[in-house]
C-alpha cells in the first residue's frame, strides 16, 4: 500500500536549535515526494520537492531510498517556521498522498 | 493571491441535505483537486480531474459526487449518502498531472452539520 508517516504530530525547539521533521514512505517504484507547509492563517502551500535537490527557507530534505525516507531539516529554527508540515507522496505524478502532518513550535 | 477560489468559508448542512461547495481557478490549470481533512488523518483525496469533463474518484469518493464542465471550475457535492459529513474541504489545482506540478491550495470550506 502507499503511505505516508509523519510519526511526531507536535515537535518544539527554541529558536536557534536543529530541526528535524520525520517522513516516511510506502511505495514500490520510484518516488516523488513533496514538503507542504501551512502557516497560521495562510493557504498550504509547497515548501519544496526531492527532484529539485534545492533549499528553501534554510530547509532541506534528501531522499533516502535505503530507509525509505524523507526527512526535512533545517540547522537553525527560526520563530517563523512555526507552522503545519505535511510529507507528501506522488505515486505516479497525478495525486497526492498526505501524510498526517507535523506542528512546528518555535520558542523565542 | 486569488488563484484558487472556494466558497462559501462555511457551510452547514441538515440532515438528508445535499450541499454544494465551490471551487473556482484563474490559473489556467488543467488539472483539480479535491481533499477531506479531519483532525489528526491529514489531507485525503476525495475525488480529482486531470481534464475538462472528466474525473476520478480518489480513496474516499463514496458520499460526494463532482462535475467538471468548465476547466476553472470543480464543484463538490457532499450527498446524504455521506454519513460523517462534518470536517474541512480543500481544493486544490496544478497545472497538469503527470508531471508533478506543485499543487495551489485554496483557503477551504468548512462544512458541519446542524
Amino acid at each position: 500500500a502507499q503511505r505516508v508517516t509523519q510519526p511526531e504530530k507536535l515537535l518544539s525547539v527554541f529558536k536557534g536549535a536543529p530541526v528535524e521533521l520525520k517522513c516516511n514512505y510506502s511505495y514500490s517504484g520510484s518516488p516523488e515526494l513533496f514538503w507542504y507547509v501551512q502557516y497560521s492563517r495562510q493557504r498550504l502551500q509547497l515548501l519544496l520537492r526531492h527532484i529539485s535537490r534545492e533549499s528553501i527557507k534554510g530547509f532541506t530534505a534528501d531522499l533516502n531510498k535505503g530507509e525509505t525516507s524523507f526527512h526535512l531539516k533545517k540547522p537553525f529554527a527560526q520563530e517563523e517556521d512555526s507552522a503545519m508540515y505535511y510529507c507528501a507522496l506522488s505515486p505516479l505524478g497525478d495525486k497526492l498522498i498526505f501524510g498526517t502532518g507535523t506542528r512546528l513550535q518555535v520558542f523565542p | 493571491d486569488g488563484g484558487i477560489t472556494q466558497s462559501p468559508k462555511y457551510l452547514f448542512r441538515k440532515e438528508g441535505q445535499n450541499v454544494t461547495l465551490s471551487c473556482e481557478q484563474n490559473l489556467n490549470h488543467d488539472a483539480m483537486y479535491w481533499y477531506r481533512q479531519d483532525p489528526g488523518q491529514g489531507l485525503r483525496l476525495i475525488y480529482y480531474s486531470q481534464i475538462v469533463n472528466d474525473f476520478q474518484k480518489g480513496d474516499i469518493a463514496e458520499g460526494y459526487s463532482v462535475s467538471r464542465e468548465k476547466k476553472e471550475s470543480f464543484p463538490l457535492t457532499v450527498t446524504s449518502a455521506q454519513k460523517n459529513p462534518t470536517a474541512f474541504y480543500l481544493c486544490a489545482s496544478s497545472s497538469r498531472t503527470g508531471s508533478n506540478q506543485p499543487q495551489h491550495f485554496g483557503d477551504g470550506t468548512r462544512l458541519s452539520i446542524l
